[in-house]
Parts: C-alpha cells; structure tokens; sequence
C-alpha cells in the first residue's frame, strides 16, 4: 500500500504568515500516460467534513481562495497558504489515487499563534 | 445543489452487523463512482470503500475486506455499506463521498456515526 507522510505534524502560525504542508509518498503518484500527479489536498474543519482543495496535485477545486495552491510531483508535494486567514485553521489531508487502496496523510492541523 | 446525506449509523455489539446508506440528489448519480470513507474519533481520515459507475469494480481498505460490502441502487440514487462481524475499532463518523472530474472526493456528506461497543 501507498504510504503519505505528511510533515508537519501541526503548526501555529501568525495571521498573514505563509503556512506549508509537505506530503511525502513511499511510491510515485505520477502516471506516465497523462503526466498527471494522482494527488489530492481536503480541508477538514472540526464538526465538518472534509472539503476538496486541490485535484493532480495542483489543480484547484472552483471556488478555493487563490491563498491556497498546491505543488510537487512523483513523491514530494506540498500545499501552501500564502496568506494565513483565520477561517483556514484546520486539519489538512493528502490522499493518493493513484492505486488503491487509496489512502491519507495522518493530516496536519494548522492553528492561529 | 448536489447532496448527500447518511444513515443508518447506531450503536451495535461487537459482532453485529449494520447498513449504512447514502442517499444523493442534485446531480445524475448513475454517472458517477461513489465511496465510503471512516474517521474514528479524533483520528485521520481513512478510505474504506469505492464502487464503480457499473458495479463492475470495487475495492476495499485491507482492515475491512471480507466484512464489508458496498453497493449502489442507481434507480434510487444511493450507495450502501452492509458492514458484517463489527469489531470495536470500526467505530467511527463514515462518510460517503463522490468521485468527481478530478479523480478526488469533491463532495462529502455530514456523516453517520457508529459506535461498536458491548
């Protein structure tokens, strides 16, 4: 099975400051035929479900504030917020479909200092 | 507005069994592949179960194979999840979700919660 290590674990950080989440695969989530990344970033905040950020890696969900991008490629990826916002305090997922089972990231909760 | 609301989350014995169901609207359901996915309490997110637009495909999470089972009505525009010989560790809020144009989860439910505990 496909194993995402997400880094950090959590991190406190000011309003306006930029937050980055790293993703690490233990295979390549790159499929050769379409140059696609099978790589996802969901948003959970508490009591809610999760919502879709960002698709292959890089694509983002209609509606996402810019803020919000993703990057990376084959086992490394990260998600940036450029402009921590209050409303962003929340757990965040990976999860790769390149096969299945298809599988998360332990998650990386992002907090206000 | 595309919806997606659960049921059928209660408390059971370990051993017992429950249905889950996931009932859709607001989009053509048939044209789409659907999925389970589980967060036990204060815990990540973990994917349990996906079904394809045909039926023909289905995959199962190692931890529930075997005693789970995904299915979909697409004349009722739902998907269910028969979960057999419950053990403790499958309490947790399941989530059904959509397959969107992305390949991603790109609609969720608010959850149904099962507690397995004697």
């Amino acid at each position: 099975d496909i194993v995402l290590t997400q880094s950090p674990d959590s991190l406190a950080l000011s309003l306006g400051e930029r937050a980055t989440i790293n993703c690490m695969s233990s295979q390549g989530l790159l499929y050769n035929s379409n140059n696609q990344n099978y790589l996802g970033w969901y948003q959970q905040k508490p009591g809610q479900p999760p919502k879709l950020l960002i698709s292959w890696a890089s694509i983002r969900e209609s509606g996402v504030p810019d803020r919000f991008s993703g990057s990376g490629s084959e086992t490394y990826f990260t998600l940036t917020i450029s402009s921590l916002q209050a409303e962003d305090v929340a757990v965040y997922y990976c999860q790769q479909y390149y096969t299945p089972p298809w599988t998360f990231g332990q998650g990386t909760k992002v907090e206000i200092k | 507005e595309v919806q997606l609301v659960e049921s059928g989350g209660d408390l059971v014995q370990p051993g017992g069994s429950l249905r889950l169901s996931c009932a859709t609207s607001g989009f053509s359901f048939s044209g789409y592949s659907m999925n389970w996915v589980r967060q036990a309490p204060g815990k990540g997110l973990e994917w349990i179960a996906y079904i394809s637009i045909s039926t023909n495909t289905v995959y199962y999470a190692h931890s529930v194979e075997g005693r789970f089972t995904i299915s979909r009505d697409n004349a009722k525009n739902s998907v269910h999840l028969q979960m057999n010989n419950l053990r403790v560790e499958d309490t947790a809020m399941y989530y059904c979700a959509r397959v969107g144009g992305g390949a991603t989860l790109d609609f969720w439910g608010q959850g149904t919660r099962v507690t397995v505990s004697s």
